[in-house]
């Protein structure tokens, strides 16, 4: 069936380093792309998104990348920094009916030492 | 913009009882609501998706007289676990969109823990 994944389910990385944080999708007709950040005890944060009509899209700090022809998509974060910790998901929203339901990728883990 | 709430932030109850869990759109109309469930280091699962005025659609396996929702104005729909027992025990997360947006702007969850 369609679904959104994640290759890693947790990365490390040390305060200023950039992180990239990769996910694939299975459905090639997928048109629209959104990563949330979601703190613990917290709900999910829209970080930024992407249509397939592009290829990168910058925000503050972070970029994501959209290549159609592996379906995969990553976000990258510049300079990362200890309020970065968090669990980051790909998500991508299927719209039967108009309601736009989200699928939900598994979840990376990115944790930022000092 | 874009903001969402959820009332309580975390509610402990009994058994048997009831819980109502309130969502809240405060800045634009939410044509369209959805709940979501998220265990312990897992992803979230679509419970539920309401539209206001209308009676829920809910996702296989999630039982809709065990999880009541009620999307009765553009602002507000409530999630009533009736009946909790302690495997309803979770973190529940609403979120709201409105027509002509793709994305979707998430509250703050609610922990719930059945004792």
């Amino acid at each position: 069936g369609e679904s959104v994944g994640l290759h890693l389910p947790t990365l490390s990385v040390q305060e200023g380093d950039n992180s990239i944080i990769n996910c694939a999708y299975s459905n090639s007709a997928s048109d629209y792309f959104i990563w949330y950040k979601q703190e613990s005890g917290k709900g999910p944060q829209f970080i930024i998104d992407i249509r397939s009509n592009m290829d990168k899209r910058q925000g503050q700090r972070v970029t994501v990348l959209l290549n159609k022809t592996v379906k995969h998509l990553s976000l990258q974060i510049a300079a990362t920094q200890p309020g970065d910790s968090a669990v980051y998901f790909c998500a991508e929203p299927i719209a039967p009916g108009g309601y736009n339901k989200l699928i939900f990728g598994a979840g990376t883990r990115l944790a930022v030492h000092p | 913009g874009a903001v969402v709430s959820q009332h309580p932030s975390w509610v402990i109850c009994k058994s048997g009882t009831s819980v109502k869990i309130e969502c809240r759109s405060l800045d634009f109309q939410a044509t369209t609501m959805f709940w979501y469930r998220q265990f312990p280091k897992q992803s979230l699962m679509l419970m539920a998706t309401s539209n206001e005025g209308s009676k829920a659609t809910y996702e296989q396996g999630v039982e809709k007289d065990k999880f009541l929702i009620n999307h009765a104005s553009l602002t507000l729909s409530t999630l009533t676990v009736t009946s909790a027992h302690p495997e309803d025990s979770s973190f529940y997360i609403c979120s709201a969109s409105s027509v002509g947006v793709d994305t979707q702007y998430f509250g703050p969850g609610t922990r719930l823990t059945v004792l």
